[in-house]
């Protein structure tokens, strides 16, 4: 079944807990992106990715990193959480680059205490 | 950065009713899509638009693609329990990477 899976679907943290968010998807699409939902926001860019190695800053990039070593991963590390990444994460992926139709991911709720 | 305006940001409503939703800016876009996102799930492809005066249809949904390329709206007819979730605009420009989300509509629809 083509799916794009992230890990985990669920976290609690604390502030300063290095974690990272797992994305993978088995569709051989190129493109692949990170989006947060927050209430009243929509859904906003942090990082996307055209290639293997190649990633690129979306909207809120702050306090997020990217990478992109194989086709099919794309993790999401926070490196240093705080409470303002409490956030619902999306990963998603599509065939044609930035303009084929976006799969998404179930999502990530993430609470950093 | 590129703003999609979407309204309303809320609908209730009754079943059979129909439902009409739209995005506008003040940005040129040579693609405008809408995403469904049912409670608990990543948002779903509902229809892509490439063409500036495109009216397209998916069943009981309806989508345009404004003339002057800066606005879009969703149709819904006959709405049913089902239809409840976020529907979302989102938008593209020629060159850019990069797909610009509106903040939703949330619809609700009463049996």
């Amino acid at each position: 079944e083509a799916q794009v899976t992230q890990n985990p679907r669920y976290l609690i943290t604390v502030t300063g807990k290095k974690l990272t968010v797992t994305c993978s998807q088995n569709m051989n699409h190129e493109y692949m992106s990170w989006y947060r939902q927050d209430p009243g926001l929509g859904l906003r860019q942090i990082y996307y990715s055209m290639n293997v190695e190649v990633t690129d800053k979306g909207d809120v990039p702050e306090g997020y990193k990217v990478s992109r070593k194989e086709k099919r991963n794309f993790p999401l590390i926070l490196e240093s959480p705080s409470p303002n990444q409490t956030s619902l994460y999306f990963c998603a992926s599509s065939l044609g680059g930035a303009a084929g139709e976006l799969f998404f991911g179930e999502g990530s709720r993430l609470t950093v205490l | 950065g590129q703003q999609l305006n979407q309204s309303p940001q809320s609908m209730f409503i009754q079943e059979g009713e129909d439902v009409s939703m739209n995005c506008t800016s003040s940005s040129i876009f040579n693609t405008w899509l809408w995403y469904k996102q049912d409670p608990g799930e990543g948002p779903v492809l509902l229809i892509a638009l490439y063409k500036a005066g495109e009216l397209t249809s998916n069943g009981r949904l309806t989508a345009q693609f404004g003339i002057t390329r800066k606005d879009s709206f969703l149709n819904i007819s006959a709405s049913i329990p089902s239809d409840v979730g976020i529907y979302f605009c989102a938008a593209r420009r020629t060159g850019y990477s990069t797909l610009t989300f509106g903040k939703g509509t949330m619809l609700l629809v009463s049996p």
